[in-house]
């Protein structure tokens, strides 16, 4: 079945202590992309990549990492998570190497609640 | 004034009713993309489109690049069509989305 998976589905953590939450698809997809969701703010670019080893910032970038080593997964790191990473995140993925004219799918979602 | 705007912004009809969401955007674009939320949380795509009209059973979506409008129809509306609607426009490989717009239909 092809989809994009997210792990941890659910994460609380405490302020500072870095976490990953897995993102991986198996549909042989070039482009890939973070997002986050907040009330009132919807969904917010975080990171994109339209490749291996190509990675770019989108919107809100800052308290953020990510790599893409292999065409299937694209972690999210945060290396000191604070209260204000509290959020709905969200992988997808999208065929070619831009986002322009892909259509995006989208991983469950994993809620994150930084104490 | 965000770059992406939607309405309306909540939206509740009786079953069999036919639906209009809009979006109008101020930037470039690509293209522009349709989202469906449920309750549960996840996001489909339902449309992406860069001129013209697309249909998927029930579901219409028009966009006007002159005018840099996009509507989402959905006739003949039925409770499970309850979810929250999101349109996002890409361009420079980015994604830049509206605020979403919760629909709920009522038997």
């Amino acid at each position: 079945e092809a989809q994009v998976t997210q792990n941890p589905r659910y994460l609380i953590t405490v302020t500072g202590k870095k976490l990953t939450v897995t993102c991986s698809q198996n549909m042989n997809h070039e482009y890939m992309s973070w997002y986050r969701q907040d009330p009132g703010l919807g969904l917010r670019q975080i990171y994109y990549s339209m490749n291996v080893e190509v990675t770019d910032k989108g919107d809100v970038p800052e308290g953020y990492k990510v790599s893409r080593k292999e065409k299937r997964n694209f972690p999210l790191i945060l290396e000191s998570p604070s209260p204000n990473q509290t959020s709905l995140y969200f992988c997808a993925s999208g065929r070619g190497t831009s986002g322009n004219y892909n259509e995006q799918f989208f991983g469950p979602g994993t809620r994150l609640t930084v104490l | 004034k965000n770059e992406v705007e939607q309405s309306p912004q909540n939206l509740t009809a009786q079953e069999g009713e036919f639906i209009t969401i809009n979006c109008s955007y101020s930037v470039g674009i690509s293209a522009l993309h349709w989202l469906q939320q449920h309750p549960g949380g996840g996001i489909v795509s339902l449309f992406m489109l860069s001129s013209g009209k697309k249909k998927h059973g029930r579901l219409i979506a028009t966009i006007n690049i002159q005018e840099k409008h996009s509507s989402l129809h959905i006739t003949a509306s039925h409770p499970r069509d309850s979810a929250v609607y999101i349109c996002a426009v890409s361009g420079a490989q980015k994604l830049v989305f509206g605020q979403g717009t919760r629909l709920t239909i009522n038997p």
